[in-house]
């Protein structure tokens, strides 16, 4: 079963749109969560991450992202996109306590923003 | 400072023949991370090194598949009598430690195609 779900593999939105990204993950053991970006042709940076504390993290570029344990999600949100956030988003997870440090990731999620 | 590196950016091989793909993680991170990105699979865990050592082989996808870190630097993965389907972006990571959340800084990735 997959461990990170990102529940739209493209999502397309005109300029100064809000947006959301949709991630669920399921888990044995309490986790921390990241998004990363992936811009063309470039390695994966990351945006934000939750480890403790308050519930909702704001990140770079005016993302922001809330942790619902309850319904076990992770969403990515911005109230209005410029062109340049056109990328690949990556929902993933990291079991706390685990010896590993280990990613599992999304299947990515492919935000492209139009005129 | 320098970001994470990888050689070579592209990589075109026959089939059968070995590769060497090179990572030099950022100076002072003793994690080291290999992960591998396709189409088919997204985003697939390899391996880990903590310093020179790999506690968890498990995730690498054959035996044709191996990987060392020499020095608390440099790492290498190689593959072994490339298939077509080794084919994928090899991507490395480091982070300041192996677990508890910490950031994982990604090179820009090697494009294997194995003709």
């Amino acid at each position: 079963a997959q461990s990170v779900t990102q529940l739209d593999s493209q999502v397309p939105v005109f300029e100064e749109a809000p947006v959301e990204l949709r991630c669920n993950y399921s888990s044995s053991v309490s986790v921390y969560l990241f998004w990363y970006v992936q811009y063309p042709n470039q390695g994966l940076q990351l945006l934000l991450k939750y480890l403790s504390g308050s519930t909702l993290v704001k990140g770079i570029n005016g993302f922001e992202a809330e942790f619902n344990k309850s319904q076990t999600s992770f969403h990515l949100r911005k109230p209005s996109v410029h062109i340049s956030d056109t990328a690949e988003y990556f929902c993933a997870r990291e079991d706390r306590g685990s010896t590993l440090g280990r990613l599992y990731f999304g299947r990515g999620t492919q935000l492209t923003v139009w005129p | 400072g320098a970001g994470v590196s990888q050689s070579p950016s592209n990589k075109v091989t026959e089939k059968g023949k070995d590769v060497e793909l090179r990572c030099d993680p950022i100076s002072g991170h003793t994690a080291l991370y290999w992960y591998r990105q396709s189409l088919g699979q997204g985003l697939e865990f390899l391996i880990y090194f903590q310093g020179n050592s790999a506690p968890d082989k498990s995730g690498l996808p054959s035996d044709r598949f191996s990987a060392e870190r020499t020095g608390g630097s440099v790492s290498t993965l190689t593959i072994q009598r490339t298939q077509q389907e080794d084919s994928a972006v090899y991507l490395c990571a480091s982070s300041l430690a192996f677990s508890g959340g910490f950031e994982q800084y990604f090179g820009p990735g090697t494009r294997l195609t194995v003709t």
